[in-house]
């Protein structure tokens, strides 16, 4: 089976640039987590979508960060314009029904913004 | 605030003792906890969870202790192998479906 996958693995922009990043999730899992994860601390969820809908969204920043999960399958979680402090690793994961159900972590994307 | 306290940044131990990995948490919602291991440039792994109607949980080498009076959990790795060397993350969620809260992470280096 397939595990999470995301894409680009890294990224490199200046600083007031847009950047993109793509996650295909696990089959048949209906839940989607986008995470933020700074050096040295742990993962922050962004978004949360249950199938299209975004069901958490409280954490995103939303003056320059958008998502979307068009058909319920594939993600998009894009920066525009990026910032120094955006400098992170970006993973996606996914699981079939949300709740206490594991979670699978793609490899992220890691962003370095100059 | 940290919901969830990993206060040991990392840890080393020999191969073949045991490895200890503290997490604290405070807020008292919460009832299902986990650990993640992390590699260099992969994303994180479900190890092993428990939930709070439990005090201990056991797969392989792995074994999570939860004391819910100190809020408090540990995963014990015995015997640890070189193989375990990895940042390990712990989580925590409570009943209302609210996002996973993790702790900052503990690297643990397993010297051969």
């Amino acid at each position: 089976e397939a595990g999470v996958v995301q894409s680009p693995r890294y990224k490199i922009i200046e600083k007031k640039q847009p950047v993109a990043f793509w996650c295909n999730p696990i089959s048949g899992h209906n839940t989607l987590y986008w995470y933020r994860q700074n050096l040295g601390q742990g993962p922050e969820l962004l978004i949360r979508y249950e199938n299209e809908e975004a069901v958490d969204d409280s954490q995103l920043p939303k003056d320059r960060f958008s998502a979307e999960r068009l058909k319920g399958v594939d993600s998009t979680l894009k920066i525009q314009p990026a910032e120094l402090g955006d400098s992170a690793v970006y993973l996606c994961a996914s699981n079939t029904r949300g709740g206490t159900d594991t979670q699978y972590f793609g490899p992220g994307t890691r962003l370095t913004v100059l | 605030d940290q919901q969830v306290k990993q206060n040991s940044p990392s840890l080393s131990v020999q191969e073949g003792r045991i490895s200890i990995l503290n997490c604290d948490y405070t807020n008292s919602m919460f009832d299902y906890f986990l650990w993640y291991k992390k590699y260099p440039a992969e994303g994180p792994t479900f190890l092993i969870s428990i939930s709070s109607i439990k005090d201990k949980n056991e797969d392989g080498r792995f074994t999570v202790f939860l004391n819910k009076s100190a809020k408090h959990l540990s995963l014990h790795i015995v015997p640890s192998q070189p193989g375990d060397s990895a940042v390990y993350f712990c989580a925590a969620s409570d009943p209302g479906n609210t996002p996973l809260v993790f702790g900052k992470g503990t690297r643990l280096s397993v010297i051969a």
